[in-house]
Parts: C-alpha cells; sequence; structure tokens
C-alpha cells in the first residue's frame, strides 16, 4: 500500500541544520509531487514545501524560503528537507505526503522537530 | 497568497446528530485547467491529517459516505450527516490551485 515515512527530526539549537528524509514505497515514487506540512505545537497546519513530479519545480512558503531545501532521490524513492538557520518558531511535527490531483492524499506519521537552546 | 477561513471554530455535535462547516477563500479556487482544488482533511486526536474530499466533492476511497462536500468559487461546505463517535478531531479544508498551498485554521469537532 501507499507509504511515506518521515525521518531525522530531533533536538537542535538555534542556527544550526536539519535533514529530513521521507521515504516512499507502495506507488510509482516518479509520477507524484511530494509536500511537507508542518504542525508547531497545539497549533493548525502550515504548508512548508514541495517538488514536481520531475524535480523541475520548487515551492517554498515565505517562512522557510532561503533556509529550507527540498530535493529528491529517484533512485531510492526518497525526498529530503534541508533546513538551515532553524529557528524556535520551527519547531513543529513535520509530515511528508504525496501530492495528488491537487490534494495531499498520504501523510505519514511525523517527525518531531525542536529548535531551542 | 490565498487565505481560506473556517467557520465555526468549533463545532459541538450530538451523536447521530449532522455538523457542517464552512470554508471561504479569499479569491476564486477554479484553477486555469478548469478544475476546483478544494480538499477536506481530518485529524483525528494523536493521528496525521487524513485526507476525505478532494477537488470539492469527491470522496476517498473508505470515506464514509456521510462526509459530503459542496460549493464552488470561493465558499465551501463539508457535511457530516450523522455524527459519529469516530469523527471527532479537527477538519481541515485546503487549496490545492495556487502556491503557496494554505490551510483553513481548523475546525474542532467534538461531542456534546
Amino acid at each position: 500500500q501507499v507509504q511515506v515515512v518521515e525521518s531525522g527530526g530531533g533536538v537542535v539549537q538555534p542556527e544550526t541544520s536539519l535533514r529530513l528524509s521521507c521515504a516512499a514505497s507502495g506507488f510509482i515514487f516518479s509520477r507524484h509531487a511530494v509536500h511537507w506540512v508542518r504542525q508547531a505545537p497545539g497549533k493548525g497546519l502550515e504548508w512548508v514545501t514541495s517538488i514536481s513530479y520531475d524535480e523541475n519545480y520548487e515551492n517554498y512558503a515565505d517562512s522557510v524560503q532561503g533556509r529550507f531545501t527540498i530535493s529528491r532521490d529517484s533512485s531510492k524513492n526518497t525526498v529530503y528537507l534541508q533546513m538551515n538557520s532553524l529557528k524556535p518558531d520551527d519547531t513543529a511535527v513535520y509530515y511528508c505526503a504525496r501530492g495528488r490531483d491537487g490534494s495531499l492524499d498520504s501523510w505519514g506519521q511525523g517527525t518531531l522537530v525542536t529548535v531551542s537552546s | 497568497e490565498i487565505v481560506m477561513t473556517q467557520t465555526p471554530l468549533s463545532s459541538p455535535v450530538t451523536l447521530g446528530q449532522p455538523a457542517s462547516i464552512s470554508c471561504r477563500s479569499s479569491q476564486s479556487l477554479v484553477h486555469s485547467d478548469g478544475n476546483t482544488y478544494l480538499s477536506w482533511l481530518q485529524q483525528r486526536p494523536g493521528q496525521p491529517p487524513r485526507l476525505l474530499i478532494y477537488r470539492i466533492s469527491n470522496r476517498v476511497s473508505g470515506v464514509p459516505d456521510r462526509f459530503s462536500g459542496s460549493g464552488a468559487g470561493t465558499d465551501f461546505t463539508l457535511k457530516i450527516s450523522r455524527v459519529e463517535a469516530e469523527d471527532v478531531g479537527v477538519y481541515y479544508c485546503m487549496q490545492g490551485t495556487q502556491f503557496p498551498r494554505t490551510f483553513g485554521q481548523g475546525t474542532k469537532v467534538e461531542i456534546k
């Protein structure tokens, strides 16, 4: 079945970096965009970034533009989120989700990122 | 950026009674390809979000038919015909017409 699994979260200090991974299985990876969505503790959902099925397009929320970079490795069916210059406001559960027909149809369990000194 | 506004933010409902959530976008969600990319997600307590409905009214396989979506342009509605205990959670609308993707604030459905 369709599955996406996030990993790489942890506790980091402000202004440091972290890389998250999203491993996909159960579908043809190269046919779908992949998105990252985050949820701060007790808050709603915030879209972060996405990469097109063919890697030609990347989009970012203003809040992470210039600090976060999304990439994908089709040989590994994996999408990465490189997060630099992390701030306390980046503290959240980060979800990976498959894009389909303008929606996000399969979500992982999420990985928690805590930015704190 | 398209702003998505949901009402109400909280909806206490009696078991077996209907519930309705409104979602309004700050601009039309009709894409240049003619489709309207408005979806609804459910997030049960302690769980990741789950897609319920896409393109306004298309239910995902396995979603009970008591959930229905409707609307057009900038005004959309999610209805639960008879609320069951497993429907407790937060419901979000999301627009997929334009980047950045944006979500409504979420509507908490709880049992009275």
